[in-house]
């Protein structure tokens, strides 16, 4: 069975910094999808960013990229120029190509400090 | 990206009784998700429910504690039967994007409390 850890429960960062938050993979397919959701108070979750395990070149979307690395099974985001905006729970996800069922991992709590 | 709206948004309900949630999606999907999220956990999902067939339940959640109905492709209830306060929960419903890039777009939840 696919396991997805986040070994951060929380993580802070001033705000313009950069922050980078950890996770880690388990499974044995070879195509997957690979996301990282972010889930503020109002409990929404919201798509920041999804990459495709085929493709080599990491996944980037503005002020967020990820390294990906397939061997490792390490998929993590960094977040460039912090914004107050940003303070939410995220959640690193994966999902077997093919399959329907999203995995989570535990997330990660990020604290944006003024 | 797909609009999708979840009633009621929050309940509070008794212990032993049953609470049905709608979610409502703006255009038509194959495959409608229901999720699970404990206080201060992660999600997890309970069943897919497919337009015409019976839901796919994943392991630790049967049919008599959360019947799921899927009526059209654009709508499906999750009910939760026989509540418990180990009920108190966000029930969060998603959809496949359409063009089969893997992301689901998500309901914006049910925060659920059972006494």
């Amino acid at each position: 069975a696919q396991t997805v850890t986040q070994s951060q429960p929380e993580m802070s960062v001033q705000e313009a910094e950069t922050v980078t938050l950890s996770c880690t993979y388990d499974t044995s397919e070879s195509d997957y999808y690979l996301f990282w959701y972010k889930q503020p108070p109002s409990r929404q979750m919201i798509l920041v960013i999804r990459q495709e395990a085929y493709k080599q070149q990491n996944a980037t979307e503005n002020r967020f990229s990820v390294n990906f690395q397939k061997a490792a099974k390490s998929f993590s985001l960094k977040i460039s120029d912090s914004q107050l905006g940003d303070a939410a729970m995220y959640f690193c996800a994966y999902r077997r190509l093919g399959g329907s069922r999203l995995t989570f991992g535990e997330g990660t709590q990020l604290t944006v400090n003024p | 990206s797909a609009v999708i709206s979840q009633k009621p948004s929050r309940d509070i309900c008794q212990r032993g009784t049953s609470l049905t949630i709608q979610c409502q999606v703006d255009s038509q999907v194959t495959m409608m998700f229901w999720y699970r999220q404990q206080p201060g956990q992660s999600l997890t999902l309970i069943a897919t429910a497919n337009q015409g067939s019976e839901a796919t339940y994943e392991s630790g959640f049967v049919i008599d504690k959360f019947p799921i109905s899927r009526p059209n492709l654009t709508f499906s209830t999750l009910t939760v039967s026989n509540m418990s306060p180990e009920d108190s929960s966000i029930y969060l419903c998603s959809v496949d994007r359409t063009s089969g890039r893997g992301e689901q777009f998500f309901g914006p939840g049910t925060r659920l409390t059972v006494l």
